[in-house]
């Protein structure tokens, strides 16, 4: 199975908004909508920032939100922190198995 | 709160065995409907989904793993554990341990480094 597709890197400025691409397939982000975002800092355990494709667990600031179109999952970020530089990576679920993106790297500038 | 902590072997032989146990606290793996599986993170390199298990064994791999993959699940220890067989210097990597929904991690443990070197 092939890893979805994210770009390597994204910048922005604070409180601009970015937005990060996943595109997959019909067989995993376009067949289901169980799609998770994640956030991780250098060093730490990958952060659940959005699951569902859009839905946001308690403690998640509404700066980040979700979506999806076709075979392609979003996450954007509005009102850009300087906390907010961290990796970000996509998954979603492929039928009997769970598939990554290559994850991405968010630079506030 | 949930919580998953990982234990195991920081260094591994080649050709030899990765064992590593998932304790969980906070919640029982055999009252909960999701399944828990292991992800893993080459340095520098993105993430890996392993494979997964519910609390009555039913298992899901990585296509391209499953061959070297076995999961299981000890529900009176409350803990699952990873097997992965003929380890090889590309298999070196933070492992975590997570609770999946639909098969994607939703919580996570805070990760253990697993070096294949001789």
């Amino acid at each position: 199975q092939s890893a979805l597709t994210q770009p390597r890197s994204v910048s922005g400025s604070p409180g601009q908004s970015v937005t990060i691409s996943c595109t997959g397939t019909s067989s995993d982000v376009g067949g289901y909508n169980h799609v998770s975002w994640y956030q991780q800092h250098p060093g730490k355990a990958p952060k659940l920032m959005i699951y569902d494709v859009s839905k946001r667990p308690s403690g998640v600031p509404d700066r980040f939100s979700g979506s999806k179109s076709g075979s392609t999952a979003s996450l954007t970020i509005s009102g850009l922190q300087a906390e907010d530089e961290a990796d970000y990576h996509c998954c979603s679920f492929a039928g009997s198995y769970a598939v990554f993106g290559g994850g991405t790297k968010l630079t506030v500038l | 709160q949930l919580q998953l902590q990982e234990s195991g072997p920081g260094l591994v032989k080649p050709s030899e065995t990765l064992s590593l146990t998932c304790i969980v606290s906070g919640g029982s793996i055999s009252n909960s409907p999701d399944y828990w599986g292991w992800i893993r993170q080459p340095p520098g390199n993105g993430l890996e989904w392993i494979g997964s298990i519910y609390y009555s064994g039913k298992t899901y791999y990585n296509p391209s793993l499953k061959s070297r993959v076995t999961t299981s699940v000890d529900t009176s220890n409350n803990q699952f554990s990873l097997k992965l067989s003929s380890v090889t210097a590309a298999d070196t990597a933070v492992y975590y341990c997570a609770r999946l929904s639909w098969l994607v991690p939703r919580n996570w443990g805070q990760g253990t480094l697993v070096t294949v070197s001789s």
